[in-house]
């Protein structure tokens, strides 16, 4: 059954911590991309892959890291750096031509 | 010159009715405009995608109107249901493997 899976649905920060999110894929797609959905707006890059071992920034990467060790993997850091972190975070993949982008389930993350 | 405006920001619709949600772009360059359906709480999931070289597009009661030189496209929901009541982004791309650029969203609700 072939996917994209995100963990946790729902991930709690304490103030200054990192927090990692998880986006794993089986569609055997060259492209990953991470997004960050606030409530009532659309959805705003953060970072992306094109291939294993390189990542490119998005439009707001402040406060948020990835890292690309194997074509299935794509986690996300959230950084102390980032004050305001609490959103839905969605990851997505792309392949043959690199087009459509589909999406995984999201993480809701909350500040406590 | 990268933003996708979208409206309106919310739509509400009898069942049966046309659902007519719009959206406008200014980057010529951009070839690939996709549509994204979104439920409470889950991942955007693709709903019919057009290309500049097409002025309609039709997938069952979905259909994308692309009017290329006012630079705008639609999204009609023909027979609409309390089913198709969701969040419609619009998006758009410069080739393949490229970051989309999404519109703020239609939050639809179909009233039975």
């Amino acid at each position: 059954d072939g996917g994209i899976t995100q963990s946790p649905k729902y991930l709690f920060r304490k103030e200054g911590q990192n927090v990692t999110l998880s986006c794993e894929q089986n569609l055997n797609h060259d492209a990953m991309y991470w997004y960050r959905q606030d409530p009532g707006q659309g959805l705003r890059l953060i970072y992306y892959s094109q291939i294993v071992n390189d990542f490119q920034k998005g439009d707001i990467a402040e406060g948020y890291s990835v890292s690309r060790e194997k074509k299935e993997s794509f986690p996300l850091t959230v950084t102390s750096a980032q004050k305001n972190p609490t959103a839905f975070y969605l990851c997505a993949s792309s392949g043959e031509f690199g087009e459509t982008q589909y999406f995984g389930p999201g993480t809701r993350l909350l500040v406590l | 010159q990268q933003q996708v405006k979208q409206s309106p920001q919310s739509l509400i619709v009898q069942k049966g009715g046309i659902s007519i949600i719009n959206c406008a772009y200014e980057n010529t360059a951009f070839d690939y405009f996709p549509w994204y359906q979104q439920f409470p709480g889950k991942g955007p999931a693709l709903l019919i995608a057009i290309r500049p070289d097409v002025s309609e597009k039709k997938e069952g009661r979905f259909t994308i109107s692309f009017n290329k030189s006012a630079k705008q496209f639609s999204l009609h929901i023909m027979d609409s249901q309390p089913g198709d009541s969701a969040t419609y982004f619009c998006a758009a791309s410069i080739g393949g493997y490229n970051k989309l650029i999404f519109g703020a969203g239609t939050r639809l609700a179909v009233h039975p």
